[in-house]
């Protein structure tokens, strides 16, 4: 069985700051790793995601992670945030069920506020 | 230029009533996805198609049917609808079904049942 948490449910960030969304996830076998981003009222967005290689993925909007395999994790970051920031941010895991097709989870979501 | 699009965005409906919402997807995927997101925006899959055919169905009640007439539609019927089924339906696709595919959504559509 494969989950993914989000401790944050809400972040609060003065604008131009930096922010940290994080992500844990916990599977017996190997995942790949994705952020999306989910406007008001809109469907989600791919922001980054790790397959494999380099640790360090970056994304759209000036975003960016890194995958830590020893501590199962998949923080989400970014150095200065925008007004446009504002929306929610969903961790996911993906793996491999038993017929070969890909397993997805999402995590609960962390709604990410930018205060002016 | 939509790559999924559903429709109807926003359905408000009473109790008891079937209504269907369409997906179709212009990328060439050949897997396609239904999932609910509720008040909490909590995301759980639904049901997962490859090329028509049926691959996940999670545990969800026999009142929901997904359809699939062909690999670049997923339609999701609803029968004798209840309260708890008003939430947002997001539908999806990816290039298959294969592990690290990037899975592209829908805009979503609102359902109320009132």
């Amino acid at each position: 069985a494969q989950s993914v948490t989000q401790l944050d449910s809400q972040v609060p960030v003065f604008e131009e700051a930096p922010v940290e969304l994080r992500c844990n996830y916990s599977s017996s076998v190997s995942v790949y790793l994705f952020w999306y981003v989910q406007y008001p009222n809109q469907g989600l967005q791919l922001l980054l995601k790790y397959l494999s290689g380099s640790t360090l993925v970056k994304g759209i909007n000036g975003f960016e992670a890194e995958f830590n395999k020893s501590q199962t994790s998949f923080h989400l970051r970014k150095p200065s945030v925008h007004i446009s920031d504002t929306a929610e941010y969903f961790c996911a895991v993906i793996t491999m069920n038993s017929g070969g097709y890909q397993k997805v989870t999402f995590g609960t979501g962390t709604k990410l506020q930018v205060i002016p | 230029d939509t790559a999924v699009s559903q429709t109807p965005k926003y359905l408000v409906t009473q109790m008891g009533n079937d209504k269907s919402i369409k997906c179709e997807q212009n990328l060439g995927h050949d897997t396609m996805y239904w999932y609910k997101q509720d008040s909490k925006k909590f995301l759980k899959i639904m049901f997962s198609y490859n090329n028509k055919e049926l691959i996940i169905n999670e545990t969800v009640p026999n009142r929901f049917s997904p359809k699939s007439p062909d690999k670049a539609h997923l339609n999701l019927h609803i029968n004798s609808l209840e309260l708890g089924d008003s939430a947002v339906y997001f539908c999806a696709s990816s290039q298959d079904g294969l592990g690290g595919n990037t899975i592209y959504f829908g805009e979503g559509s609102w359902l109320t049942v009132v």
